[in-house]
């Protein structure tokens, strides 16, 4: 089992329907993140959770909603996406506080994303 | 604020050559720096941090970085690179005023040929 799972790894979806990303992490971590990453640009940060509690929405479209119903999982809900939002969606875990130190983000393989 | 710039998209090299990625950040407080690794359909993974004490660090599969403060840069070596060292190469900043926030740079694709 790794440390961070997420599912689907692919996934192709039309403009009008609705999906989910799902992340879970058995490392007993307690934050947990989603990326956005697309050819040749910085990963974009979404959304961070700590202790279940969002703490971070960095101008994220509202047609991207997360939900994280405990420390251990974390889901991406999808709707009414747009073509430019296809791309890897990243999910990763650490402890609260740790990114402040250490830096050690622990990623998942990703989504690959495609909107047609 | 924080930036990060990876002044190599891609970087060919044979196999058992030297190879260095080269990495510039800006930003007015002091930070950590961070090199991640990506292989193919994988997620990212720590391959080396600087956080203080000793300049030069050393990660794993035989990568090093140095932290140079006057030139503000970060550049990711290796004296002799293998096959399977293949992969895109992010390096990352995080300053402690941002809340440990990283930001990452645009990436740099290695791609070692025998």
């Amino acid at each position: 089992e790794t440390g961070v799972t997420q599912t689907p790894r692919h996934l192709v979806m039309g403009m009008t329907n609705k999906k989910s990303l799902k992340c879970e992490q058995h490392l007993g971590h307690n934050a947990m993140y989603w990326y956005k990453q697309s050819a040749k640009k910085p990963l974009e940060l979404m959304f961070v959770y700590n202790f279940k509690e969002q703490t971070e929405n960095n101008s994220v479209p509202s047609r991207f909603s997360p939900e994280c119903p405990n420390s251990s999982h974390l889901f991406l809900h999808l709707h009414t996406l747009q073509p430019e939002d296809s791309a890897l969606y990243l999910c990763a875990s650490s402890q609260v506080g740790v990114p402040l130190i250490t830096g050690e983000l622990f990623f998942g393989e990703g989504s690959r994303l495609t909107v047609l | 604020a924080q930036s990060v710039t990876q002044l190599d998209s891609q970087v060919p090299v044979f196999e058992e050559a030297p190879v260095e990625l080269r990495c510039n950040y800006s930003s007015s407080v002091s930070v950590y720096l961070f090199w991640y690794v990506q292989y193919p359909n994988q997620g990212l993974q720590l391959l080396l941090k600087y956080l203080s004490g000793s300049t030069l660090v050393k990660g794993i599969n035989g990568f090093e970085a140095e932290f140079n403060k006057s030139q503000t840069s970060f550049h990711l070596r290796k004296p002799s690179v293998h096959i399977s060292d293949t992969a895109e190469y992010f390096c990352a900043v995080s300053a402690g005023n941002q809340g440990g926030k990283l930001i990452f740079g645009q990436g740099t694709e290695l791609s070692v040929k025998p």
